[in-house]
């Protein structure tokens, strides 16, 4: 079975310094997509990034990048210039790109980010 | 587009009751699922549809019901509350298929069981 684990419960970043977050994941299947999800207190699920498993560039979005290491089923997710705005639970997931059940995501426990000014 | 919607924002049970939280999406999405969120669990699958008339189990499907009767509308149904079911809960939609890259979700129901 899939699994995907965040090691990091919580992470503290200053204003304007660059964060990392990891995630990895356990699977035997080479068609997938990985996502980073942000929850800020307000509950509702944003997604901040997509990886399709198929390509090998990291995807960017702004402030956003990942390094994805395929090989290693490793997906870190970069946060540059923190703004406190950016300060939530971050949710790394993975799904399978397949129909049926083995198309439904899979979340970490999530982390928790602290930004300070 | 509303986008997924899911009503009541916030409910109150006492432990035997049961309920039903509704969701709806106006995305003509096939694929609609239930998760349940607790401190420090992640989401966690409770049932999901790939279309109207299949529904099939998550992870944690048991002391829930579901149906899909539209394409628009995927109710969680509470047959007899719990204490362990007080959670929040989110419903979420996509396409089907290679074409449905990004799950949507609704803005999620605060549900405490007493």
């Amino acid at each position: 079975a899939q699994t995907v684990t965040q090691s990091q419960p919580e992470m503290s970043v200053q204003e304007a310094e660059t964060v990392t977050l990891s995630c990895t994941y356990d699977t035997s299947e080479s068609d997938y997509y990985l996502f980073w999800y942000k929850q800020p207190p307000s509950r509702q699920m944003i997604l901040v990034i997509r990886q399709e498993a198929y390509k090998q560039q990291n995807a960017t979005e702004n402030r956003f990048s990942v390094n994805f290491q395929k090989a290693a089923k490793s997906f870190s997710l970069k946060i540059s210039d923190s703004q406190l705005g950016d300060a939530a639970m971050y949710f790394c997931a993975y799904r399978l790109n397949y129909g049926g059940s083995q198309g439904n995501l899979i979340f970490g426990k999530g982390t928790k980010l602290s930004v300070k000014p | 587009n509303a986008g997924v919607t899911q009503t009541p924002k916030f409910q109150v049970l006492k432990t035997g009751q049961s309920m039903t939280l509704q969701c709806a999406q106006d995305m003509n999405h096939e694929y609609m699922s239930w998760y349940r969120q607790d401190p420090g669990m992640g989401l966690r699958l409770i049932h999901y549809s790939v279309g109207a008339g299949i529904t099939d189990q998550g992870e944690v499907p048991n002391g829930y019901n579901v149906s899909r009767s539209t394409t628009e509308d995927f109710p969680l149904r509470l047959l007899s509350a719990a204490p362990s079911q007080t959670s929040v809960y989110f419903c979420a939609s996509r396409l089907s298929g290679t074409g449905g890259r990004e799950q949507y979700f609704g803005p999620g129901t605060r549900l405490t069981v007493t």
